[in-house]
């Protein structure tokens, strides 16, 4: 069975762009999570999906927003990328809303310039 | 608020030795614990979790963790370490698994070095 998968792997933008990441969960699984890595402030949860709609959400700006598709793949967008959105975004993807064995993805490294 | 807290940014350990990593944390409710490690340019892996039941949880790749609800800590350990054990791990707490209110938050990390 296919793991978690994300697109890109990596990223560069510009300041004031806007980004779209793409996550493709395991088969089967119907609940996505992001998370933002960053060195200074380590794993933070941004966001969850179950079923297209978004279950639950981290302390992050309107800037940051996502979406689930009805085969459960999620985007999340970043509009007016800021030099502190650089950062590895992490999905996760679990079977149901029990979301204690989340299974990640490699992530995509976004870097903002 | 809940919030976990891995007092060592760095352990370091020769293999064969038994190994330790320390985290602590704060729920209003019934704590559920976990333990994911991230290897380098790859996302976490799960290791292990403590729902409820006994207080010592086995999980991937001979680690086992301890439940102490007294000193609020969830330790994880090894037995003998192995080289390939160096990574970077992190423990976390949610104190409900259902609730939409319920979020997941990490602690810092704990970077794991194992010598030959």
């Amino acid at each position: 069975k296919a793991g978690v998968t994300q697109t890109p792997r990596y990223l560069i933008k510009t300041r004031g762009q806007q980004v779209t990441l793409s996550c493709s969960p395991i088969s089967g699984h119907r609940s996505v999570s992001w998370y933002q890595q960053t060195p200074g402030q380590g794993l933070q949860f941004l966001f969850e999906y179950f079923s297209e709609t978004q279950r639950n959400k981290g302390n992050f700006p309107g800037r940051f927003s996502g979406r689930q598709f009805s085969n459960s793949r999620s985007e999340m967008n970043v509009s007016t990328l800021e030099l502190g959105d650089s950062a590895l975004y992490l999905c996760a993807s679990s079977l149901s809303r029990d979301l204690y064995e989340q299974y990640f993805g490699p992530g995509t490294r976004l870097t903002v310039t | 608020a809940q919030s976990v807290a891995q007092p060592e940014d760095q352990v370091n350990v020769a293999e064969g030795n038994p190994l330790t990593v320390k985290c602590t944390y704060s729920v209003s409710g019934n704590p559920y614990l976990f333990w994911y490690v991230q290897y380098p340019n790859r996302g976490l892996q799960f290791l292990l979790k403590y729902i409820t039941g006994d207080n010592l949880v086995k999980g991937s790749y001979g680690f086992e963790a301890e439940f102490n609800k007294s000193q609020t800590s969830f330790h994880l350990k090894k037995p003998s370490a192995l080289v390939s054990d160096s990574a970077l791990y992190f423990c976390a707490v949610r104190d409900s698994l259902y609730s939409s209110a319920s979020k997941i938050i990490f602690g810092s990390g704990t970077r794991l070095s194992i010598r030959p």
